[in-house]
């Protein structure tokens, strides 16, 4: 059981704009700021995330938000090199611990 | 540019113990801590602990507590993970991963996977 919960999985038409949740408390994301990790066929992590700041050499339609305990990534114009698997994470206060989400399949139809 | 470079691939017996490397460049290395997160064959992350470099606290996950003994060499810029009394659960890709304290992970190690088996 994740500290972290997001989708399962999310699909989308290239160009089209999806919105990636992860929801957890006042703990942690009500606390700290959230990253987001880009994962393509179980292959090495990238940030595309980093607190409010996109990381230098991620496209621009990667966007980022919170709001109270959830935080969001949003692919503004999904592209088919998207596809991957998203996690988010963030400090927690109460577990002493960085926690993750379950992830995020991103599919692009 | 920051990179962070882990060592090989391993193969141990249940029972061992086996120490990953993580080579830091690119920055000052006692100015972030380093994060250890492991992933096994189709799951998600899971976080083991932390270690600043400069004065040598640790933080450990509660799961590892025992198990797990975090290094790091600042002369060399290297950070080590120790995991003992190696299990078949433990095989996974062990990845290290540069943070400002409480911040999000901003860097991450290319992964080094430890298959554990007899």
């Amino acid at each position: 059981q994740s500290a972290l919960t997001q989708e399962a999985s999310v699909s989308g038409t290239v160009g089209q704009k999806v919105t990636l949740s992860c929801i957890g408390n006042n703990n942690n994301i009500g606390r700290y700021a959230v990253g987001w990790y880009q994962q393509i066929s179980h292959g090495a992590l990238k940030t595309v995330m980093f607190g409010n700041s996109l990381p230098s050499g991620i496209p621009d339609r990667f966007s980022g938000s919170k709001s109270g305990t959830t935080a969001s990534l949003t692919i503004s114009g999904l592209q088919p090199e998207d596809e991957a698997d998203y996690y988010c994470s963030t400090w927690d206060y109460s577990l002493s611990a960085r926690v993750f989400g379950g992830g995020t399949k991103v599919t692009v139809l | 540019q920051v990179q962070l470079v882990q060592s090989g691939a391993e193969v141990k017996k249940p029972g061992a113990s086996v120490k990953v490397s993580c080579k830091a460049s690119g920055y000052t290395f006692t100015s972030y801590d380093i994060n250890w997160v492991r992933q096994a064959t189709g799951q998600g992350l899971e976080w083991m602990g932390w270690m600043n470099p400069n004065s040598g606290n640790t933080g450990y996950a509660q799961r590892f507590q025992g198990r797990v003994t975090f290094t790091t060499n600042t002369s060399i810029s290297i950070a080590q993970m120790e995991l003992s009394s190696l299990i078949s659960e433990d095989t996974a890709v062990y990845y290290c991963a540069r943070a400002d304290g409480h911040n999000s992970v901003d860097y991450w190690g290319q992964g080094t996977l430890v298959t554990v088996s007899s």
